[in-house]
């Protein structure tokens, strides 16, 4: 494990059903971030919270809905998803702002098929 | 607009040799340049970084160089190792926001 836990490891759901993505750090990070990475295609940018506040939404549909309760968790709610919403969805965690002296810590992953 | 690219897409090589991955980049003004590996249905791991006023950087078997001037970057795998095979990722961050611009990858396969 890097330091970066996301639960669940594998998820299968219907187009109709609610589900939730979880991930923890407890690296001392402050900031967090969600990725999708879909086959064959560079990973995108999802939501970035900094000190539990979003900075970042890259025009992301409002099926999906993040949520930062502190610092150590990132939450992504998911409803009414697509078939294309079928992804490999990771995520991270920096201090600061990325790259200044550090990079990114990444999760394992959530693989999410929506049938 | 920032475009990453990285060639090959897949590389196959013997246990043992030396080799050499590509990253090039359209903007030249960047804030820096990390590598990462992952493995099948895993997360990324952070190989290095490279600042925008460094030349290079080594971890072990491992050294990323940075060419601003002329968007490149490499990374050069010394006596590679079955263990090596993973897709590489390069990523540029171009300013002091959130935002990476990612390559696709490059799929190394290491033959024993």
């Amino acid at each position: 494990e890097t330091g970066v836990t996301q639960t669940p490891r594998h998820l299968v759901m219907g187009m109709t059903n609610k589900k939730s993505l979880k991930c923890e750090q407890h690296l001392g990070h402050n900031a967090m971030y969600w990725y999708k990475q879909s086959a064959k295609k560079p990973l995108e940018l999802m939501f970035v919270y900094s000190l539990e506040e979003r900075v970042e939404n890259n025009s992301v549909p409002s099926r999906f809905s993040p949520e930062c309760p502190n610092s150590s968790h990132l939450f992504l709610h998911l409803h009414t998803l697509q078939p294309e919403d079928s992804a490999l969805y990771l995520c991270a965690s920096s201090q600061g702002d990325v790259g200044r002296r550090h990079g990114y810590t990444f999760g394992s992953g959530t693989r999410l098929t929506v049938v | 607009k920032q475009e990453v690219t990285q060639i090959p897409a897949a590389l196959s090589v013997p246990e043992g040799e030396n080799l050499v991955l590509n990253c090039s980049f359209t903007d030249s003004a960047i804030y820096n340049l990390q590598w990462f590996r992952q493995d099948p249905g895993k997360g990324l791991t952070s190989l290095l970084l490279i600042q925008s006023s460094q030349r290079e950087q080594t971890s072990g078997r491992l050294n990323a160089s940075l060419d601003k001037s002329s968007g490149r970057s490499t990374l050069y795998i010394a006596a590679s190792q079955p263990g090596d095979s993973a897709t590489y990722l390069c990523a540029v961050k171009k300013d002091s926001n959130y935002q990476l611009i990612w390559g696709a990858g490059t799929k190394l396969i290491i033959k024993p």
